[in-house]
Order: C-alpha cells, then structure tokens, then sequence
C-alpha cells in the first residue's frame, strides 16, 4: 500500500523567506510522487511531479522539489515566499505502473506573513 | 485550451433532494474521477471511470452514483442529500495506463470543484 505523510498541517512564514514544505512516502514499488497547490474555493493544480526521471524536480512559481530515496522523502522548496503563494499545499503518491488512484497526503496550508 | 469543466460552481440542495453535479473535459483522457473534499482535508477518492468501466471505492457509500454517457462527460448523483454531504467535490481526468510517464501531462488534471452546501 502506498501512502503519503505531510509533517505540519499549517506552516508560517514571512515574505522572502525559504518556503519548505515536507512529506515523506510509504511504497512498496517506486513511486511517482506529485506535488499540487489548491487556492481558496479552486481545484488543484499540479506544481511538479518525480516519474523516476532526475531527482531535483523544478516547478511552476519558483517551486522544487527533490527525491530522496534513502529518506523516503519529496519535500517541496521555494528560495524566497510570496504573498501569492498562500494556499494549501498536497503531497500525493501514486504506483509506478499506473496513472490512476493517486493517494493524496492531509495537506499543509502556507500562510505567508508580510 | 483543454481543460476540465464542472459546474455549477455553486450548489445549494434541499436535506433529502436529489442533485446532480457535471464534469466535462476536452483532453479526451480515459479516466475520469470524483472526489469529496471536506474543510480543511484531502481530496477523498469517490469512484472513477476508465473508459465505460466504473470503479467504486468500498467505503463510498450507496448515497453516491456516478454516470459517465460518453468520453467528455461524468456525473455524480447524491440521491438524498444530508448535512454531512455539504463539500467541495472535485472532478478530475487523467491519461490511461501504462506508457504514460513520459508524457508531460501525467497525472491529474482537476476541474475547479463544485462547492455544496445542504439546508
């Protein structure tokens, strides 16, 4: 079974500071794992995903994300936050054979203080 | 551009009134799914289509049904309503299996939800 933990379900931090947002995997075979931000009363919309390609993952919005198998971890950066990127934040694994059944993590909601 | 389409944006049924929420999509993609999302949690996966074979999560319960008449189209019927059932649901689309890690759409592509609220 896989499956996807967020550590914090509501993180803080100021305007042009490092945004780090973590989540570490459980899977029984190499996954993909998805990185996805959803804005207030909107969908979710993919910022970066790892398909077993490089391991640092650049995204939309300055966002990046690195792979590292010998922690089981995906956890998701931006150098400097911006007021724009206050939402919440899901982590979501998924079987590489597969395209569907994405399991998504509980969420972290970024708050960004000016 | 191609996208996921649901509407209404904005629902509001009666306790017990049957509704219907709408899903379209222009990617032509093979999976279609439904997912509730309540205040401040994930997306919890309802069931999904591939292709015309429907696939029910065995916690969703019998209050949900699902109709998918073509390609570009899926519905989710809640048959009577309850307070409990007030949520954001979300549809969203994705390519079939196998062969699909290359492609610069994989995963989901989501819809912007229908938000519905029960009085």
């Amino acid at each position: 079974a896989q499956s996807v933990t967020q550590l914090g379900s509501h993180v803080s931090v100021s305007e042009g500071a490092l945004v780090l947002l973590r989540c570490n995997y459980s899977s029984s075979v190499p996954p993909y794992l998805f990185w996805y931000v959803q804005y207030p009363n909107q969908g979710l919309q993919l910022l970066l995903k790892y398909t077993s390609a490089a391991t640092l993952v650049k995204g939309i919005n300055g966002f990046e994300a690195e792979f590292k198998k010998s922690e089981t971890s995906f956890h998701l950066t931006k150098p400097s936050a911006h007021m724009s990127d206050a939402a919440e934040y899901f982590c979501a694994v998924s079987k590489s054979s597969s395209a569907s059944k994405i399991i998504f993590g509980s969420g972290t909601r970024l708050s960004i203080r000016p | 551009d191609a996208m996921v389409i649901q509407n209404p944006r904005y629902q509001v049924t009666q306790f017990g009134k049957p509704v219907t929420l709408s899903c379209s999509q222009t990617l032509n993609h093979n999976v279609m799914y439904w997912y509730q999302q309540k205040s401040s949690q994930a997306p919890k996966l309802l069931f999904h289509y591939y292709d015309k074979d429907f696939n029910n999560e065995a916690d969703t319960p019998d209050n949900f049904q699902s109709r998918r008449p073509n390609t570009s189209f899926c519905f989710l019927d809640i048959r009577s309503p309850g307070l409990g059932d007030a949520a954001m649901y979300l549809c969203a689309t994705s390519r079939g299996l196998g062969g699909v890690a290359t492609d610069r759409n994989y995963g989901y592509t989501f819809g912007s939800g229908t938000r519905l609220t029960v009085v």
